[in-house]
């Protein structure tokens, strides 16, 4: 079946600093969503991406779609405190029916 | 508040004893989905309604799991016979129907078997 990996794991990032984390699909997918959750929280919808090369932003994260449709990436520039929790790309493909998979999440944490 | 609601959101039990969780969708939302969530793990999916129709399920759900939405709104999943591995966060969700639409999560209902 379907499966979505993401590195890194765990991401230790100074107040300030940069990073992206990667997300691959095993599939070639339709589409790929970004979600933040929030230590204690629920998975947070951030954004979606459809085409091919497709590149959005918001604020100070920059998201980014493959161009054969199988790996996406975050990237975070000028880290804040309010950056911290797990993100989690999940993709859907047209065999997958309306099931999202999700990747195992990359959880940020920040040093003032 | 017109988001996805879950109740309880807590919940701990015995091994061997059976529980229910209900969620409410957002309320145009005609798309339904369960997915259950371990601690440090991403969510899995489990299932999914269109209206009051189990579209997909999941080889995770065993025999022991079951989901309804009888009515096209609300939905329920019992666990019956709780075993430990069955200690998790439920996750619900609803989307509009179409391709690509945004799923919103619920805020969960823990389950801790003891």
């Amino acid at each position: 079946g379907q499966q979505v990996m993401q590195i890194p794991q765990y991401q230790h990032v100074q107040e300030g600093e940069d990073f992206t984390t990667y997300c691959n699909s095993s599939t070639t997918l339709s589409n790929i969503q970004w979600y933040k959750q929030r230590p204690g929280g629920h998975p947070v919808f951030l954004i979606q991406l459809v085409k091919s090369g497709e590149v959005k932003k918001q604020k100070r994260l920059t998201f980014q779609f493959g161009e054969a449709k199988k790996n996406s990436s975050l990237h975070i520039t000028a880290t804040q405190t309010t950056d911290v929790g797990t993100y989690f790309c999940a993709g859907k493909s047209g065999a997958a029916g309306n099931k999202l998979t999700f990747g195992g999440g990359t959880r940020v944490l920040v040093k003032p | 508040d017109t988001g996805v609601s879950q109740d309880p959101r807590h919940k701990i039990t015995k091994r061997g004893q059976n529980v229910t969780f209900r969620c409410d969708p957002i309320s145009e939302h005609n798309r339904l989905y369960w997915y259950r969530q371990t601690l440090g793990q991403g969510p899995e999916f489990l299932t999914y309604f269109q209206n009051e129709a189990q579209l997909e399920k999941s080889r995770l759900l065993s025999d022991r799991f079951s989901a309804e939405r009888p009515k096209g709104s609300f939905s329920t999943l019992e666990i019956q016979r709780t075993e430990q591995g069955d200690s998790a966060m439920y996750l619900c969700a609803s989307s509009r129907p179409g391709l690509g639409n945004t799923i919103y999560f619920g805020e969960g209902s823990w389950l801790t078997v003891v």
